[in-house]
C-alpha cells in the first residue's frame, strides 16, 4: 500500500538557519511528490511539487526540495529560516489513479526560536 | 493561481442537526474534488472522491449515508454531515482538481466544525 513518512513530528530552528524536513514514501509507480504548509486552522498551501524531469524543485517562499529516487525521499530544504515559516508542513504522493488522490503523510510542526 | 472557496469557515451546530459545507473552484471547472477530514494535530484522512454529475467514492470506513456529497457542477461540490454528533466536531478541508492542466489539486481553507 502506498505510504507516506515523515519522521519527525516536531523540529526546532533557530530563526536564520537552515531547515531540512524529512520525508519517505511507499509507492511502487513513478510518484507525483508535493510538499504543503498550513498555518493554525488554515488550508493547505503548495509549497513545490515533483512529477518529472530536474530532480532538484524549487518552490516558493525559498523552499527547494530535491526527489531520490534509490532512497525514496523528497526531502525539504530552506537555507535560512523565518519565524513566519513556523507552520505545520506536509508531504504527500499523488497516486496515479488518473483522479490524483493524494496520501499524507502525518506531518511535522516547525518551530522557530528567536 | 487556481482559488478554492469553502464556506463557512467555522460552523457549530446541536447534536442532531444537520450542517452542509460548500466548496467553490472559483476560477476553474473541477470535475473531480475531494474531501479530506483532520483530527487534531494529524493528518489529513481522504473521505471521498466527488466526480461531477456522478456518484462519489468513499473511502473504507467513511459512512456514506452519514456524509453526503453532491457535485451537481463543475464549480460546486457540498459535503453534508447528516444528524451531527460531538465526534463529528473536525476540520474538513476540499481540494478540487482542474481539468484542462491535469496537474495537482487546490485546496480549499477549510471548515472548522464543531458539534454540541
Amino acid at each position: 500500500a502506498q505510504s507516506v513518512t515523515q519522521p519527525d513530528i516536531h523540529i526546532t530552528v533557530s530563526e536564520g538557519a537552515s531547515l531540512e524536513l524529512r520525508c519517505n514514501y511507499s509507492y511502487g509507480a513513478t510518484p507525483y511528490l508535493f510538499w504543503y504548509v498550513q498555518s493554525p486552522g488554515q488550508g493547505l498551501q503548495l509549497l513545490l511539487k515533483y512529477f518529472s524531469g530536474d530532480t532538484l524543485v524549487q518552490g516558493i517562499k525559498g523552499f527547494e526540495a530535491e526527489f531520490k529516487r534509490s532512497q525514496s525521499s523528497f526531502n525539504l530544504r530552506k537555507p535560512s529560516v523565518h519565524w513566519s515559516d513556523a507552520a505545520e508542513y506536509f508531504c504527500a504522493v499523488g497516486l496515479n489513479t488518473g483522479f490524483q488522490k493524494l496520501v499524507f503523510g502525518t506531518g511535522t510542526r516547525l518551530l522557530v526560536s528567536p | 493561481g487556481a482559488v478554492v472557496s469553502q464556506h463557512p469557515s467555522w460552523v457549530i451546530c446541536k447534536s442532531g442537526t444537520s450542517v452542509k459545507i460548500e466548496c467553490r473552484s472559483l476560477d476553474f471547472q473541477a470535475t473531480t474534488m475531494f474531501w479530506y477530514r483532520q483530527f487534531p494535530k494529524q493528518s489529513l484522512m481522504l473521505m471521498a472522491t466527488s466526480n461531477e454529475g456522478s456518484k462519489a467514492t468513499y473511502e473504507q470506513g467513511v459512512e456514506k449515508d452519514k456524509f453526503l456529497i453532491n457535485h451537481a457542477s463543475l464549480t460546486l461540490s457540498t459535503l453534508t454531515v447528516t444528524s451531527a454528533h460531538p465526534e463529528d466536531s473536525s476540520f474538513y478541508i476540499c481540494s478540487a482538481r482542474e481539468v484542462i492542466k491535469n496537474t495537482e489539486a487546490f485546496f480549499g481553507q477549510g471548515t472548522r466544525l464543531t458539534v454540541v
